[in-house]
């Protein structure tokens, strides 16, 4: 139980266009999911919350125009990167928490999505 | 702010020795701490969750240990394996932060085990 895809596994894309990443619970009801950014050798770094049916919360520093999260269903988030820049390439890794999923507060994570922006 | 700190950041073992993987965190006033595992270009793997009301947790060849009032927690891995070759990545939720309590997570340990 409690597991978490995202789609596409991998994408690469042009200067300037935007990429929408799916993350989605597969077999229980997201009341929360989280957007995390990963460099190579770095640690996770948060960039949103996002609660079903609510705004996203970001991180000091994140850009919300930039970064689009979308929270519409309980097993459904969507970060869609506008405009991208090769800056923007990274690995993007999303989690999810669940009423009744593991211990309080536990967060499961999907596999990641890496974005490589030519 | 929570930091937490994960040295070394690389670590090379033969077969077959157990070893202690360390994690400090700045702030005590942490919810829960979870160990996970990540191999190269993938997810996360979560090894072990331990309660803040909680000394350790168990799975396997993997136990955890946690020191709130230190600001430490150690994985201990028993008899490695080749296959225990990947980056160890440490991480504590806040306290009272309820439903949208964050993770803060270490820069990970890479570990690699010689056959």
């Amino acid at each position: 139980g409690a597991v978490v895809s995202q789609h596409p596994s991998r994408v690469i894309c042009k200067s300037g266009t935007s990429v929408k990443i799916e993350c989605r619970s597969l077999d229980f009801q997201a009341t929360t999911m989280f957007w995390y950014r990963q460099f190579p050798k770095q640690s996770l770094m948060l960039m949103a919350t996002s609660n079903e049916g609510s705004k996203a919360t970001y991180e000091q520093g994140v850009e919300k125009d930039k970064f689009l999260i979308n929270h519409a269903s309980l097993t459904l988030s969507t970060l869609t990167v506008t405009s991208a820049h090769p800056e923007d390439s990274s690995f993007y890794i999303c989690s999810a928490r669940g009423i009744g999923q593991g211990a309080y507060n536990e967060q499961f994570f999907g596999p990641g999505t890496r974005l490589t922006v030519l | 702010k929570q930091e937490v700190t994960q040295i070394p950041a690389a670590l090379s073992v033969p077969e077959g020795e157990n070893l202690v993987l360390n994690c400090s965190f700045t702030d005590s006033a942490i919810y829960n701490l979870q160990w996970f595992r990540q191999d190269p270009g993938k997810g996360l793997t979560s090894l072990l969750l331990i309660q803040s009301s909680q000394r350790e947790q168990t799975s396997g060849r993997l136990n955890a240990s946690l020191d709130k009032s230190s600001g430490r927690s150690t994985l201990y891995i028993a008899a490695s394996q080749p296959g225990d070759s990947a980056t160890y990545l440490c991480a504590v939720s806040r306290l009272g932060a309820g439903a949208n309590s964050k993770l803060t997570f270490g820069k990970g340990i890479t570990l690699s085990v010689r056959p």
